[in-house]
């Protein structure tokens, strides 16, 4: 079993539909958790970082992460077609180095 | 833009070759990670640097090895390269690589072998 789990899609929404995309994980010793959007054969830009549980509000985006549940979430209201990319959660524990654990992504696909 | 660099942008080469691929992290960041994403595997963590100094290591093959130089530059080393090993090559770079540093990634190397 993977650590971080992350559902592949594609996920087809219409233009201005709110998404929802979301990654399960199994460690319990992860305490940061990023989201990263990624278009085809570019480099990963992180979007949202959060420390711990709660949420995170950044224009149209919002993170969600549930420690209890094991369970995040990052929410794109009024989606446009340019938010049409790959969408990676990532996740890291306070240990030496912070390296980051990726879901292996999300397809977006946000249809005019 | 991140401000993380990366060259080459493409490269491709013969099985059983070395290559080196450079990063330069961003300006004030102390701490350069490597990552592998291949279509089987997604992103993998390979190696870190803070500082000119190796801090962890991750899934990374003995074929591969890494530094980090004192201006913070890093050079990923990759030798006896077999087919398997095409994939994008991302370098990462953070403030300290500690607690609360976010890694910001450059556009990445792809490496393919034939």
């Amino acid at each position: 079993q993977k650590e971080v789990e992350q559902d592949p899609g594609p996920l087809s929404v219409p233009e201005g539909a709110i998404v929802s995309l979301n990654c399960t994980y199994s460690n319990s010793a992860f305490q940061y958790f990023m989201w990263y959007r990624q278009y085809s054969r570019k480099g990963p830009e992180l979007l949202m970082y959060t420390y711990s549980s709660g949420n995170k509000e950044d224009g149209r985006f919002t993170a969600q992460v549930d420690k209890s549940s094991k369970y995040i979430s990052l929410f794109i209201r009024d989606s446009q077609p340019s938010d049409s990319a790959t969408y990676l959660c990532a996740m890291s524990a306070m240990d030496s180095s912070y390296k980051l654990i990726f879901g292996s992504g999300t397809r977006l696909l946000v249809r005019p | 833009d991140s401000g993380v660099t990366q060259t080459p942008k493409h490269l491709i080469t013969a099985t059983g070759q070395r290559v080196t691929l450079r990063c330069s992290p961003r300006s004030g960041d102390l701490s350069v990670y490597w990552y592998q994403q291949s279509l089987d595997q997604g992103l993998q963590f390979l190696i870190q640097y803070y500082n000119g100094e190796e801090r962890a290591k991750g899934n990374i093959l003995e074929r591969f090895s890494a530094q980090q130089f004192p201006d913070l530059h890093s050079e990923l080393n990759l030798s006896s390269l077999e087919l398997g090993d095409s994939a994008l090559y991302f370098c990462a770079s953070s403030h300290t690589g500690g607690e609360g540093t976010e890694q910001y990634f450059g556009p990445g190397t792809r490496l393919t072998v034939t």
